[in-house]
This record gives structure tokens, C-alpha cells and sequence, in this order.
């Protein structure tokens, strides 16, 4: 059964920091991993996605890498902006499972 | 290209009572899955649809049901609600089971059961 924590749970840094969140998942057997942001109850909008074969992906400050291997993924945040401020969740999509299965989140808070 | 749209988005229903939600998925896109948060968790699997058949179910129980329509739009029902139904339902909406183009979710449904 595929499971996926993120570590950290909760994080508060100033601005201008570069970050790191992580997401691992105990089942390599993936199609791909997807990285979300959640403001306060709203709905999920998509960051990145990474396909298996695939070790990275960048978008803008963002990048997110993958080892599957090894059952992690990593995103970076370079220069954090209070904007950033939201709740990060990693997904991964299993062979033979047609479902996502999320992790608990990250929620990032950037002050000035 | 429009992006998924879920209605209401908000809903504050009594114990025992049925609710229906409904999603309009991405332009394109001819799956929809719907997903249930509860608050401080992370999405959980409802079911999907494919071609107006459920193609995939968590861990739901049949009180959970839905449709999906040769628009390829969705429809989740819950029946006699309790209180733990209380969350932020997602829809989300993809080209085939999504592992070329991942997924995209709409803003979600919060609904209160009282």
C-alpha cells in the first residue's frame, strides 16, 4: 500500500530564504509525482509535475526533483516571498491504482 | 481553455439529509475524480469516472455515489449525511487516468453537516 509523508509538517521562515520541503512514498512503482499549493480552504493548483522517467522539473523559483529509486522528492523554493505563504502538498500517481495519494502537507509561512 | 468549476462552494447541510455536488472538468478532459479533505489532512480518494462509468473507488462507503455525463461533467452524492462528512470536497479533472498530464482540481466544495 502506497503511503507519502512530507516532512516538514509545518515551516516559518523570514523572506528571502531558499527552502527545501520534502515528500517520500514508500512505493516506486509510480507513473508520476505532482506537486500542489492549497491557500486556506481553497482548492489545489498545480506546481510541477514530474513523469517517472524524469529527474526534475523547473518552473520559475520552483524546482522539484525525483528519485524514485529511493522513494523522494524534493521541492525548492529559491527566494521565498510572503506570497508563498500556503500549504505545499506532494502527490503521487501508482501503477495499477488510477488514484492520487497525497501526503499531509507542508504548511509554509514567510514573514516580511 | 476554461479550468475546472465546482458548485456550490459552500453548503451547510443537516445530519441525515443528501447533497449533491457538481464539477465541470477542464476543457479537453474526459475523467473526473473526486476527492474528500478533511481539515488538516491531506485529499483523500473517493472515485473516479471514465466515460460515465466509475472507473476506481477508495475507501468510501456506498452512501458516497456519483454520475458523470457525456460532457464529461460529474455529479458526487452523498446520502443520509453525518457529521464526519463535514470537509472540502475536490473534483478533479484529467486526460485519461492522468499519467501523461496530471491532474487539475477545481476551488472545492465546503460542506458543513450539522
Amino acid at each position: 500500500k502506497q503511503e507519502v509523508t512530507q516532512i516538514p509538517a509545518a515551516l516559518s521562515v523570514p523572506e528571502g530564504e531558499n527552502l527545501v520541503l520534502n515528500c517520500s512514498f514508500t512505493d516506486s512503482a509510480i507513473y508520476n509525482l505532482q506537486w500542489f499549493r492549497q491557500d486556506p480552504g481553497k482548492g489545489l493548483t498545480s506546481l510541477l509535475l514530474i513523469q517517472s522517467s524524469q529527474r526534475e522539473q523547473t518552473s520559475g523559483r520552483l524546482n522539484a526533483s525525483l528519485d524514485k529509486s529511493s522513494g523522494r522528492s524534493t521541492l525548492y523554493i529559491a527566494a521565498s516571498q510572503p506570497g508563498d505563504s500556503a500549504t505545499y502538498l506532494c502527490a503521487v500517481l501508482s501503477y495499477n491504482t488510477d488514484k492520487l495519494i497525497f501526503g499531509t502537507g507542508t504548511r509554509l509561512q514567510v514573514f516580511p | 481553455e476554461t479550468g475546472v468549476t465546482q458548485s456550490p462552494t459552500h453548503l451547510i447541510k443537516t445530519r441525515g439529509q443528501q447533497v449533491t455536488l457538481r464539477c465541470s472538468s477542464q476543457s479537453g478532459h474526459n475523467t473526473v475524480s473526486w476527492y474528500q479533505q478533511a481539515l488538516g489532512q491531506g485529499p483523500q480518494f473517493i472515485f473516479q469516472y471514465y466515460r460515465e462509468e466509475e472507473n476506481g473507488r477508495g475507501n468510501f462507503p456506498p452512501r458516497f455515489s456519483g454520475l458523470q455525463f457525456p460532457n464529461y461533467s460529474s455529479e458526487l452524492n452523498v446520502n443520509a449525511l453525518e457529521l464526519d462528512d463535514s470537509a472540502l470536497y475536490l473534483c478533479a479533472s484529467s486526460l485519461g487516468a492522468g499519467p501523461l498530464n496530471g491532474y487539475t482540481f477545481g476551488s472545492g466544495t465546503r460542506l458543513t453537516v450539522v
